[in-house]
């Protein structure tokens, strides 16, 4: 059964600080990616990577970037944390075969976090 | 500019019926339609998908329906049990999008005793 744990239930930071958010899967999936979920907005998608050291921005990656030096995890960073990004992210893996959109995407339970 | 829409943010369904969830979409190229289920405090987890060369897909309890000249799909549960109370989103992709998912906002499913 594939598992994907972030590291983090609850994060509290403050304005200004840089915030990391990690995410590990061990189901050797090679893609992987990174949701806010917001209150009326549903899931919207901020990063995706589909291999080690490749990065694709999604429909909002402004104030955000990621790092995936394995293949297994998959970091969301807040450069500069503000009190809008305070949320709920999921960190997402699935397999890669044929198209990315095809296949079923396996979340964890994700991290909630409050900018203060 | 909204290419999912799930346009009930919540319904209400006795035990035993059926409950039926709507999906719009907007881009004609979406081709591949994913539902997803979602409790509390958790993520969301994959239910069932369709493709865009099918009108109707089912596993179990749950079917989807696809009605491409109208950009509407559907998701049905029958019959409706206590456990299927949840949030469910609908999904879609395209290849000119990258491929990207888009999500729609989420219907809250309430199944009544």
């Amino acid at each position: 059964d594939v598992k994907v744990t972030q590291s983090s239930r609850y994060l509290v930071k403050r304005t200004g600080e840089k915030v990391f958010l990690e995410c590990v899967q061990d189901m050797d999936h090679e893609n992987m990616f990174w949701y806010r979920q917001d209150p009326g907005l549903g899931l919207r998608l901020i990063y995706f990577s589909y291999d080690v050291k490749m990065k694709e921005k999604g429909d909002i990656p402004e104030g955000y970037s990621v790092s995936r030096e394995k293949k297994e995890r998959f970091s969301l960073i807040l450069e500069s944390a503000s009190t809008n990004q305070t949320s709920m992210y999921l960190c997402a893996s699935s397999l890669s075969e044929w198209r990315i959109g095809n296949q079923p995407q396996h979340f964890g339970d994700g991290t909630r976090l409050s900018i203060l | 500019d909204q290419q999912v829409k799930q346009n009930s943010p919540s319904l209400s369904v006795q035990e035993g019926r059926i409950s039926i969830l709507n999906c719009d979409y907007t881009n004609s190229m979406f081709d591949y339609f994913l539902w997803y289920k979602k409790y509390p405090a958790e993520g969301p987890t994959f239910l069932i998908s369709i493709s865009s060369i099918k009108d109707k897909n089912e596993d179990g309890r749950f079917t989807v329906f696809l009605n491409k000249s109208a950009k509407h799909l559907s998701l049905h549960i029958v019959p409706s049990q206590p456990g299927d109370s949840a949030v469910y989103f609908c999904a879609a992709s395209a290849s000119d999008r990258d491929d990207k998912i888009i999500f729609g906002k989420g219907t809250r499913l309430h199944i009544l005793p």
